[in-house]
């Protein structure tokens, strides 16, 4: 079953706009990651937030993670047409059963015209 | 530029028919996932790896797919006979203990077709 729910499940949008994307989850977590992943491609990851943090930031990536409403949200600023992939967000139960595992959502499909 | 290696990346078999990958994961880490994809099913664990001994396969069909890792550079996800409900992409990934978990590192995944 999946833990994390992205929305939207597909996002269009021109370049120089910002994209934003969504995750909600339904149990505690350790940390919720960011991954990307490019048509045919392995999936990248982009960026970890733990349980204790609200807010982080990466080039042009800000995640946040709001754990009483259970969310993240991923924002991409002046996008650009090589930010065109699939984003999911994982979330990490904790360690649990030896190991911590991510459990992936179903992605949200970004699509940036130049 | 460390990467996990996957092989082979395309394979296309009959049914019943016996399909091995293989995984080399990043020196160094000492966790590997092995993962399914599909349209339907979305990202499905199926196997964990740590220092490499099996921890979780609860994922994994245990009549028809076993995974080992022999050594730390190999990693093996083999299905025995194929279906055609097989038919997926495979991918490994490696990973490395940051703060509270883990990062994974995805290699560029095995796209199996059983016809």
């Amino acid at each position: 079953s999946q833990q994390g729910e992205e929305d939207p499940q597909a996002l269009s949008i021109q370049e120089g706009e910002n994209a934003t994307m969504n995750c909600s989850y339904k149990t505690s977590i350790n940390n919720l990651q960011w991954y990307r992943q490019n048509s045919g491609r392995g999936l990248v990851h982009l960026i970890l937030i733990r349980s204790n943090e609200r807010e982080k930031h990466s080039g042009r990536l800000r995640v946040t993670l709001d754990t009483s409403k259970k969310s993240s949200s991923l924002l991409i600023t002046a996008s650009r047409a090589a930010d065109t992939a699939s984003y999911f967000c994982a979330t990490d139960g904790g360690f649990s059963g030896g190991y911590n595992k991510l459990i992936f959502g179903a992605g949200t499909r970004l699509a940036v015209h130049p | 530029d460390a990467r996990v290696t996957q092989t082979p990346r395309h394979k296309v078999t009959e049914m019943g028919q016996e399909v091995t990958m293989r995984c080399q994961p990043i020196l160094g880490h000492n966790t590997v996932f092995w993962y399914r994809q599909t349209m339907m099913q979305g990202l499905e664990l199926l196997a964990y790896f740590r220092n490499r001994a099996p921890l979780d396969d609860s994922g994994m069909p245990k009549d028809r797919f076993s995974a080992e890792m022999p050594d730390a550079t190999l990693a093996t996800l083999k299905i025995q006979p194929s279906e055609p409900r097989d038919s997926a992409v495979y991918f490994c990934a490696s990973g490395v203990a940051a703060g509270f978990g883990y990062e994974q590192y995805f290699g560029p995944g095995t796209r199996l077709t059983v016809t």
